[in-house]
């Protein structure tokens, strides 16, 4: 069946270095969603890709899909302790399926 | 607006007695989903309904699980009988539409003893 792989599965940073995770797919997705998880916490929608190419920014979130609309990368600028959680990718497969990623964990070192 | 309300937060049972869960979406969501998260990984879709009617239930345990989503609005999620493997996070759902971005609930921490 589809999936789609995320890497890497944890990522440590010290506060104030980039973070970057990647999801790739085998098939083309339709679109591109990002989540957050808190420690203790559940997925919090953050973005929505959809056109191929297409880049999205929130303030230091960089979202991209790939021209072939098979993969995507989140990328976190000068992090902060605020940051710290899963980051899951879920891609649009058939039949409007979301197919999840693992996730990246994001770990701000002391 | 008041986000996706599930109960109870937590519950502890023993194999094999039965549990159901709760969920209440955001109003005019028409798609509601159940997940099932275990500790550290990603989310498990259980069963996807549009409206009232299911649109994927590919991945629920039929044989243990049911659920149900009665006039389009409320949901709930049934394990009989319980096994320790079910020990996990039940995660509801909800979106406009199958297109856009979900809105979870806070969830529920299921452990089997």
């Amino acid at each position: 069946g589809q999936q789609v792989m995320q890497i890497p599965q944890y990522q440590h940073v010290q506060e104030g270095e980039d973070f970057t995770t990647y999801c790739n797919s085998s098939t083309t997705l339709s679109n591109i969603q990002w989540y957050k998880q808190r420690p203790g916490g559940h997925p919090v929608f953050l973005i929505q890709l959809v056109k191929s190419g297409e880049v999205k920014k929130q303030k230091r979130l960089t979202f991209q899909f790939g021209e072939a609309k098979k993969n995507s990368s989140l990328h976190i600028t000068a992090t902060q302790t605020t940051d710290v959680g899963t980051y899951f990718c879920a891609g649009g497969g058939s039949n409007y399926q979301l197919i999840w990623g693992a996730g990246t964990k994001l770990i701000i070192k002391p | 607006e008041a986000g996706v309300a599930q109960s109870p937060r937590y519950k502890i049972i023993e194999k094999r007695q039965s549990v159901a869960f709760w969920c209440n979406p955001i109003s005019g969501h028409a798609t509601l989903y159940w997940y099932q998260q275990i500790l550290g990984q990603g989310p498990k879709l259980l069963i996807q309904f549009q409206n009232n009617g299911v649109v994927d239930d590919s991945q629920l345990p039929k044989d243990r699980f049911s659920a149900e989503r009665l006039k389009g609005v409320d949901s709930t999620l049934k394990i009989q009988p319980a096994k320790l493997e079910d020990s996990a996070v039940y995660l509801c759902a909800s979106s406009p539409a199958r297109v856009y971005g979900y809105t979870f609930g806070s969830g529920t921490r299921l452990t089997v003893v």
